[in-house]
């Protein structure tokens, strides 16, 4: 059955540095896959998500990840990090009429 | 954003009381969620709807109850709200016909005192 691995559960970088979070997958097949971002005391927004079309996928905020097949991971990634990405991300993974998280990443920005 | 409002936002009951949230959506998608989020346990879903008076059992349904009696609005009720019920609420829809992921409403704190 298809799952995610968040293998970090926090990750601190500066303001201006570039940002990686990363995600594993379980799947016997190329599966979708999203990345949500929770603000504190927020609802969760999809910050992008994986349908197969591209492997380098874009998403708001500057924020992208890149499907690769041959290491089952989808890592989120942002160049330069800024105040306001601190937040929860969560890798997901739909399976059946349902959605299945990781267990999020915790990602602190130092001033 | 998608267009989903929960309320009442906050609320503060005692237990033993019955408690209903609702869902409200303006996107005609099919499937509604309820979910609860606690720290250390993440997001976990107690029941879903895939259509109107269609429902089924999430991860954690024990001692809640929803309904669909509409498109547009889901119901999850606490029959006798008890001190371990004290979460966060969301709701969340999607349409699988445009894609397998969900939309989130902005939440519901709910304490049980």
């Amino acid at each position: 059955a298809q799952s995610v691995t968040q293998l970090d559960s926090h990750v601190s970088v500066s303001e201006g540095t570039p940002v990686l979070l990363r995600c594993n997958y379980s799947s016997s097949y190329s599966p979708s896959l999203f990345w949500y971002v929770q603000h504190p005391n927020k609802g969760l927004q999809l910050l992008l998500k994986y349908t197969s079309a591209a492997t380098l996928v874009k998403g708001i905020n500057g924020f992208e990840a890149e499907f690769k097949k041959s290491e089952t991971s989808f890592h989120l990634t942002k160049p330069s990090a800024h105040m306001s990405d601190a937040a929860e991300y969560f890798c997901v993974v739909p399976r059946d009429d349902k959605i299945i998280f990781g267990k999020g990443t915790r990602l602190h920005i130092l001033p | 954003d998608a267009g989903i409002t929960q309320s009442p936002r906050h609320k503060v009951t005692e237990t033993g009381t019955p408690v209903t949230l609702r869902c409200h959506q303006t996107e005609n998608h099919r499937y509604m969620y309820w979910y609860r989020q606690d720290p250390g346990h993440g997001l976990r879903l107690i029941h879903y709807s895939y259509g109107v008076k269609d429902t089924d059992k999430g991860e954690v349904s024990d001692g809640y109850s929803v309904s669909r009696s509409k498109t547009e609005d889901f119901l999850l009720t606490l029959e006798s709200a008890t001190s371990s019920q004290t979460s966060v609420y969301f709701c969340a829809i999607s349409d699988p016909l445009s894609g397998t992921e969900q939309y989130f409403g902005p939440g519901t704190r709910l304490t049980v005192t």
